[in-house]
């Protein structure tokens, strides 16, 4: 079965300083990853997926599908970045199944 | 000219009461979902429909019922509340690989 891991519940950053939230995925198939976020008290949203290799907002993540991974970085955090960031798995032969890492809440302090 | 919408947003109610959480989507997509996000934070799929049909629908108990009216609503309808279900419900919807979220209802039961 899927499964997607993010082993920090809390990452905690300077203004300025590099971010990296880890995601590590199982899945046999041809895997199509995502990272979600959610400011407070918003909704979640899409923030940047792997098919794109596109930065958003300063962010860039890679899929590694030696390592099953797909690690979300950012080289210099803003204040506006603490939010909470999901990594998330989609099985478009289960119907467009998102599966949910248990997610990451970065905290960029001043 | 919100693209997914639900109500109510705060759901305070009794144990062994039954209640619904209603969803609509103006974004024209075929496919919307369900998921519940527990108190850690942690999300997960409950059910999808595409076009008024059930397409996935993970291990949830029997008291937990979808409900397309048409493909711009999914409604939840849920009996015979328990503790458990506090949550925040969420509902989505998607055309192709990109999921778009509703605001949440945030469900207590006392």
């Amino acid at each position: 079965a899927q499964r997607v891991t993010q082993p920090e519940k809390l990452l905690s950053v300077f203004k300025g300083a590099p971010v990296e939230l880890k995601c590590n995925y199982s899945y046999s198939g041809s895997p199509e990853l995502f990272w979600y976020v959610q400011y407070s008290r918003q909704r979640l949203q899409l923030l940047l997926r792997h098919i794109s290799r596109e930065s958003i907002k300063g962010f860039t993540a890679d899929l590694n599908k030696g390592e099953t991974s797909f690690h979300l970085k950012k080289p210099f955090a803003q204040e506006e970045d603490s939010a909470m960031y999901y990594c998330a798995l989609l099985i478009k032969a289960a119907g467009n199944k998102l599966t949910f890492g248990g997610g990451t809440r970065v905290l960029v302090k001043p | 000219d919100t693209a997914v919408s639900q109500t109510p947003k705060y759901l305070v109610t009794q144990m062994g009461n039954d209640k619904s959480i209603k969803c609509e989507q103006n974004l024209g997509h075929d496919t919307m979902y369900w998921y519940k996000q527990d108190s850690k934070k942690f999300l997960k799929i409950m059910f999808s429909y595409n076009n008024k049909e059930l397409i996935i629908n993970e291990t949830v108990p029997n008291r937990f019922s979808p409900k397309s009216p048409d493909k711009a609503h999914l409604n939840l309808h849920i009996n015979s509340l328990e503790l458990g279900d506090s949550a925040v419900y969420f509902c989505a919807s998607s055309q192709k690989d990109t999921q778009y979220f509703g605001p949440g209802t945030r469900l207590t039961v006392l």
